[in-house]
């Protein structure tokens, strides 16, 4: 099955700085990305995703890029805030055009912004 | 904006007890998933479920497990006997379909069995 690995495993940054994450994958069939932020008490919070037919996807401060051939792909945080401080976990999933599928979790990134 | 809601945030039980976690998927969402993350671990999947089918569900869910869809708005997981090694935060999630990919995570359910 599918295995993702995820680096590094904590990640402090002054505020303004960019923090940048990597995730690895096994199976060349995913074709799904997400991102996901988790603030303490809460449940993953979905903040950006790339299919497979993209190699990049930018959303104001966050970008995510992928790379198909080397099965890694990254998400980039410009001009950090405080509030961006959580833990952050990239997933894979072969995802059908219709029907449900599976996400497979990097064990997650402690992202601490300080101010 | 609509969200995955999960009853209880924390429950308690004894070792061997059943537990029913509760869930609200997102209103217009047709697929539903059960997720389990074991302190300091990665967050796990264990099933899916789909036209009140089970579609997909990983070696975790064993026959201790089971979900349901009981009426029109709620999702639950129930562990017929529970062991220590259940003790785990329990995301539910929701995601539309139809080419909509995007999975929503609820809060979570503590389970803490003793």
């Amino acid at each position: 099955g599918e295995n993702v690995e995820q680096h590094p495993s904590t990640l402090s940054v002054q505020e303004g700085d960019s923090a940048v994450i990597k995730c690895t994958y096994s199976d060349s069939a995913s074709n799904y990305f997400p991102w996901y932020k988790q603030e303490l008490g809460k449940g993953p919070q979905l903040i950006i995703d790339i299919r497979s037919n993209v190699g990049e996807k930018k959303d104001q401060r966050i970008a995510v890029t992928l790379n198909k051939t080397a099965k890694h792909f990254s998400l980039h945080i410009t001009e950090t805030q405080p509030e961006d401080s959580a833990v952050y976990f990239c997933a894979a999933s072969i995802a059908p055009g219709a029907g449900s599928y599976q996400l497979t979790f990097g064990k997650g990134t402690k992202l601490s912004v300080i101010p | 904006e609509p969200e995955v809601t999960q009853t209880p945030s924390h429950q308690v039980t004894q070792m061997g007890q059943e537990v029913i976690l509760r869930c609200v998927p997102i209103s217009n969402h047709l697929y539903f998933y059960w997720y389990r993350q074991i302190l300091g671990q990665k967050v796990e999947f264990l099933v899916s479920f789909y036209n009140n089918e089970i579609s997909e569900k990983s070696e975790i869910f064993d026959d201790q497990f089971s979900v349901e869809r009981p009426d029109g708005s709620n999702f639950t997981l129930k562990i017929r006997s529970t062991k220590l090694e259940d003790s785990a935060m329990y995301f539910c999630a929701s995601s539309a379909g139809q080419g909509l990919y995007e999975q929503y995570f609820g809060p979570g359910t503590r389970l803490t069995v003793t």
